[in-house]
């Protein structure tokens, strides 16, 4: 159980172009789902929790117009990376839980590369 | 604002010698979780660990909460190859409404056979 899928796994973009990624807990509803930043060899970092149906909070420094995040469903969450430029380039993780306090089940990333 | 430290960065050792990754945060947390990070992978959620004092076992990994709940380590006994990966605790504050977790940066075990 607590399976989390993300689609695309892999993407290529031009700069300027929006790039949207989705994560869906298939066997669970997810009350809460976080999206991450993580670079090569670091930790990772949140960028912003949405619950569903509400507006996401953002983390610091983080640019609400930039990362544009949806939480349509109890197992729908999708990330607008938008007018996407090279330093937007990162491995895009997000994670659901199904409570608050209760463990983040993973997707598998995605692989963003903006040229 | 909270920050949890999590040390060594990088362990290498022996396959069949222990390793321990420690963690160390700077408030109290409600709960801290430990994740494993295979190269090329996810992170998947190995444990939770909720009371003060609390210690948990899975085989060869065995999981500490420190009295404070502001502290936790990781302890595996006899590395295999296969426990090769990144290790990453992560705190949930406790208060938290939100449940965001903060993690470590993680300690990378490599295990040479």
């Amino acid at each position: 159980g607590a399976v989390v899928s993300q689609h695309p796994s892999r993407v290529i973009c031009k700069s300027g172009t929006s790039v949207k990624i989705e994560c869906r807990s298939l066997d669970f509803q997810a009350t809460t789902m976080f999206w991450y930043r993580q670079f090569p060899k670091q930790s990772l970092m949140l960028m912003a929790t949405s619950n569903e149906g509400s507006k996401a909070t953002y983390e610091q420094g983080v640019e609400k117009d930039k990362f544009l995040i949806n939480h349509a469903s109890l197992t729908l969450s999708t990330l607008t990376v938008t007018s996407a430029h090279p330093e937007d380039s990162s491995f895009y993780i997000c994670s659901a839980s199904g409570r608050k306090g209760w463990a983040q089940y993973f997707g598998p990333g995605t692989r963003l590369t903006v040229l | 604002g909270q920050q949890v430290m999590q040390i060594p960065q990088y362990q290498h050792v022996q396959e069949g010698e222990d390793f321990t990754t420690y963690c160390n945060s700077s408030t109290t947390l409600s709960n801290i979780q430990w994740y494993k990070q295979r190269p090329g992978g996810h992170p998947v959620f190995l444990i939770q660990l909720v009371k003060s004092g609390e210690v948990k076992k899975q085989k060869r990994l065995t999981f500490q909460f420190g009295e404070a709940k502001k502290n936790s380590s990781l302890h595996i006994t006899a590395t295999q190859t296969t426990d090769v990966g990144t290790y990453f605790c992560a705190g949930e504050e406790r208060g938290s409404t939100l449940g965001r977790l903060y993690f470590g940066r993680g300690t990378q075990l490599t295990v040479w056979p």
